[in-house]
């Protein structure tokens, strides 16, 4: 089975620009996570849906990031402009969601898309 | 006050010996707790959850202590290959999972 899939693995871009990064979950996986991680750091929530909800937002700055799922399957996370304390590992994960048993809250991470603003 | 606190480490330690990582957390109504394992430039990947009662994993054994608001995770017989970063996760409610920063082990020869 596929696990979740993210691109680009690298991205290096000049502060002020823009940057995409997408992400396909886990085949019937509801819930689809974005994470920050920065160097020495823990994960830390961005944005969470469930199918095509976004039921926890309020960690993205919404200033310059966004993102979306429009048919609750793939998601793109888009940061406009990037700033130079952007650069850091942006992991996609997925869960097969609520209403599950205790492993039904298992997350599973994709390989991270690493971020350097230069 | 963070939500999920670890001892960042590095623990290093010889091959064959017994290390504990220990992890708190602030939300006494915290659901469910796991521990997951990330190694250097790679992404986090679920090493066992933490059940109430303790469990044991082969040479892991993880415990919970509701009353201290505690996790903890034994490791025996420590492997060259058990060098990675083990992460604390705590779910607070409604799917919200908390990391903690991690603990660095360093199993060295």
């Amino acid at each position: 089975e596929a696990g979740v899939v993210q691109s680009p693995r690298y991205k290096i871009i000049e502060k002020k620009q823009p940057v995409a990064f997408w992400c396909n979950p886990i085949s019937g996986h509801n819930t689809l996570y974005w994470y920050l991680q920065n160097l020495g750091q823990g994960p830390e929530l961005l944005i969470r849906y469930e199918n095509e909800e976004a039921v926890d937002d309020s960690q993205l700055p919404k200033d310059r990031f966004s993102a979306e799922r429009l048919k609750g399957v793939d998601s793109t996370l888009k940061i406009q402009p990037a700033e130079l304390g952007d650069s850091a590992v942006y992991l996609c994960a997925s869960s097969p969601g609520q209403g599950k048993d205790l492993s039904g809250n298992t997350i599973y991470f994709g390989e991270g898309s690493w971020l350097t603003v230069v | 006050r963070k939500e999920v606190e670890q001892d960042p480490g590095p623990f290093n330690v010889p091959e064959g010996a017994t290390v504990a990582f220990n992890c708190t957390y602030s939300n006494s109504a915290s659901q469910s707790f796991f521990w997951y394992r990330q190694d250097c430039r790679k992404e986090p990947k679920l090493l066992m959850s933490v059940y109430s009662s303790g469990n044991e994993d082969g040479r892991f054994t993880a415990q919970l202590n509701r009353a201290s608001q505690y996790i903890s995770l034994l490791i025996r017989d420590s492997k060259l290959s058990d060098s990675a970063t083990y992460l604390c996760v705590v779910n607070t409610g409604f799917q919200k999972l908390v990391f903690g920063t991690g603990t660095r082990l360093l199993v060295s020869p």
